[in-house]
């Protein structure tokens, strides 16, 4: 089955650190640019970080440039996504998301929440 | 700025068709989307991309009750013979060069 499994959520208080992860079946994930997208409660989807099918590009949005860093493994079919320095408006569910021709996204995780809060 | 915008809200009847819009923001009328459904407590599921001239390419498995077309800026998703799990939310999404992967923030579709 083609599918994206997040994990790693969790409660962390304000300037902590959490890891996410994102396991990939069914598909040739060394093939595909992944993405991290996430939603806060009641609201809209954000696109977080992309990360090229290699490694060799990467993008961060700007509310998160400088204390997420999103990696792969291309062995191991994840992909990953370190949060520092984490923030309240940062608690939001955190999707995976497959691109597709570089712009539209075709395939997504159920999601893993973070909540950040003292 | 490549901006995407969707009403907040939408309803119809169980069985009848419902379109919903996204408008592409002034000077990006030409840009291609694809439209994206969010059931309850559910992860988004992709339901296609929409071109500029309306030919549109489905997901795997989205039902033929799904289409899409175009005019313009706007960009519209029909949904027929509604049934009660199209209650959903429904984003648009789009990128542009030098513009990071863009949402519209969304339509929550009501069954009645």
């Amino acid at each position: 089955e083609v599918q994206l499994v997040e994990s790693g959520g969790g409660l962390v208080q304000p300037g902590g650190s959490l890891r996410l992860s994102c396991a990939a079946s069914g598909f040739t994930f060394s093939s595909y640019s992944m993405n991290w997208v996430r939603q806060a409660p009641g609201k809209g989807l954000e696109w977080v970080s992309y990360i090229s099918s290699s490694s060799s590009t990467i993008y961060y949005a700007d509310s998160v440039k400088g204390r997420f860093t999103i990696s792969r493994d291309n062995a191991k079919n994840s992909l990953y996504l370190q949060m520092n320095s984490l923030r309240d408006e940062d608690t939001a569910v955190y999707y995976c998301a497959r691109l597709v021709d570089d712009w539209y996204f075709d395939l997504w995780g159920r999601g893993t929440l973070v909540t950040v809060s003292s | 700025q490549l901006v995407l915008t969707q009403s907040p809200s939408a309803s119809a009847s169980l069985g009848a068709s419902v379109k919903l819009t996204c408008t592409l923001s002034s000077g990006h009328s030409s840009y291609a989307i694809a439209w994206h459904q969010q059931q309850p407590e559910k992860g988004p599921r992709y339901l296609m991309k929409l071109n500029s001239d309306g030919s549109h390419s489905k997901g795997d498995g989205i039902p033929d009750r799904f289409s899409g077309s175009s005019s313009g800026a706007e960009r519209y998703l029909t949904i027929s013979s509604l049934q009660s799990e199209d209650e959903a939310d429904y984003y648009c999404q789009t990128w542009g060069t030098g513009t990071p992967w863009v949402f519209g923030g969304g339509t929550k579709l009501t069954v009645l």
